[in-house]
């Protein structure tokens, strides 16, 4: 079975800082790699994914995230964060199948909290 | 112009009641899911239709009935509500064989 871990529940940081949000997945078999992002009170956003190719991947907002096969790992950075990009972070995996469907699981989440 | 739209956007009732969560996609996706998510951020998928039919049932209790009258609404019915049924509930839709979900803005349940 595939497992998602965020080792990171909460990450404060100041704008302009760097950031970066650890995600970490298992897995035997190939799996697709995705950021989630979740603003207060909303439904979540699509940041980047990771289907196959280049392993550094950019995302909306700033975001890129890097697969490492090896360290099975899809770690989120941005260079420098706003106070707009206060929000919960997931990372997620789908095992393709090509089904019909995709069944996403999902971390347990990072909430990125930008203070001034 | 919504992409995925649910209603109610907040549902509080008393334990053993019936509700209903439905939810609209006006993408043309022929999949749609409901995920819950708990107290704690925890996300985690309930059931996922492909075009009317039942594609993925997750260990739910079957107190809870999704139906999909057609590909473009997928409703969650909830029998005798109970307190841990107590969560935030999403509904997504994607295209046929692509791997990106369209989330809604949530439900939010809260069970007294």
């Amino acid at each position: 079975a595939q497992s998602v871990t965020q080792l990171d529940s909460q990450v404060p940081v100041f704008e302009e800082a760097p950031v970066e949000l650890r995600c970490n997945y298992s897995s035997s078999v190939s799996v697709y790699l995705f950021w989630y992002v979740q603003y207060p009170n909303q439904g979540l956003q699509l940041l980047l994914k990771y289907l196959s190719g280049s392993t550094l991947v950019k995302g909306i907002n700033g975001f890129e995230a890097e697969f490492n096969k090896s360290q099975t790992s899809f770690h989120l950075r941005k260079p420098s964060v706003h106070i707009s990009d206060t929000a919960e972070y997931f990372c997620a995996v789908i095992v393709p199948d090509g089904g019909a469907t995709n069944k996403l699981i999902f971390g347990t989440g990072t909430l990125l909290a930008v203070q001034p | 112009d919504t992409a995925v739209s649910q209603t109610p956007k907040y549902l509080v009732t008393q334990m053993g009641n019936d509700k209903s969560i439905k939810c609209e996609q006006n993408l043309g996706h022929d999949t749609m899911y409901w995920y819950k998510q708990d107290s704690k951020k925890f996300l985690k998928i309930m059931f996922s239709y492909n075009n009317k039919e039942l594609i993925i049932n997750e260990t739910v209790p079957n107190r809870f009935s999704p139906k999909s009258p057609d590909k473009a609404h997928l409703n969650l019915h909830i029998n005798s509500l109970e307190l841990g049924d107590s969560a935030v509930y999403f509904c997504a839709s994607s295209p046929r064989g692509n791997e990106k979900l369209f989330f809604g803005s949530g439900t939010q349940l809260s069970v007294l």
